[in-house]
């Protein structure tokens, strides 16, 4: 079936140290949305990105969008104990008008 | 604004029983998505309401209804409950439910079925 995977499942950094998640569709994707849940809590939207190799910046959160629209990632620089959480990665498929969400990373940041 | 809303946040049921969740989106917000998250599956949608009319629907037994009412509040039902059916059920709403809106996610119900 269709399916939108992400890697990694876990990553532990120190604070400070950059992170990065890669998220991988089958399938060309209308667009990417990235997503933020913390532990106990409900996914937060993020961001969205629609162009062919598209790229946007949330003070210390990049964002990119694959040139073939079939492959995104999240980067955070410098992390911070704040960043802790699920980061999931989420899309339309081939013209499909449900939500297909990858598995998520998730972060844990040492002080 | 206020934000989505679901009832009840806990549930507890038993095998066999029935179960009827609710989530209030958005003032304005038109239509509502239902997922249910799981540690092993992950997120998973189940079904999208719009203007009172179920638009998409994902690959969940039948056991699995939802509906929509004029104010735009959705339920989700789930019969004849089974232990794997133990998850949190989230409902998301958007303006529209087109593939560019935002979702804004609820706090979610927790279902446990023992």
């Amino acid at each position: 079936g269709q399916q939108v995977m992400q890697i990694p499942q876990y990553q532990h950094v120190q604070e400070g140290e950059d992170f990065t998640t890669y998220c991988n569709s089958s399938t060309t994707l209308s667009n990417i949305q990235w997503y933020k849940q913390r532990p106990g809590g409900h996914p937060v939207f993020l961001i969205q990105l629609v162009k062919s190799g598209e790229v946007k910046k949330q003070k210390r959160l990049t964002f990119q969008f694959g040139e073939a629209k079939k492959n995104s990632s999240l980067h955070i620089s410098a992390t911070q104990t704040t960043d802790v959480g699920t980061y999931f990665c989420a899309g339309f498929q081939g013209g499909s008008e449900k939500l297909v969400f990858g598995k998520g990373t998730k972060l844990t940041v040492n002080p | 604004k206020a934000g989505v809303t679901q009832t009840p946040r806990y549930l507890i049921k038993t095998r066999g029983q029935q179960v009827t969740l609710s989530c209030s989106p958005i003032s304005g917000h038109r239509s509502v998505s239902w997922y249910q998250q799981t540690p092993g599956q992950g997120l998973q949608f189940l079904f999208e309401y719009f203007s009172e009319t179920q638009r998409n629907k994902g690959n969940f037994p039948g056991r699995f209804s939802g509906r929509q009412f004029s104010n735009s509040r959705s339920e989700m039902n789930v019969s004849t409950l089974e232990l794997g059916d133990s998850a949190l059920y989230l409902c998301a709403s958007s303006s529209s439910g087109g593939t560019t809106d935002t979702q804004y996610f609820g706090p979610g119900t927790r279902l446990t079925v023992l």
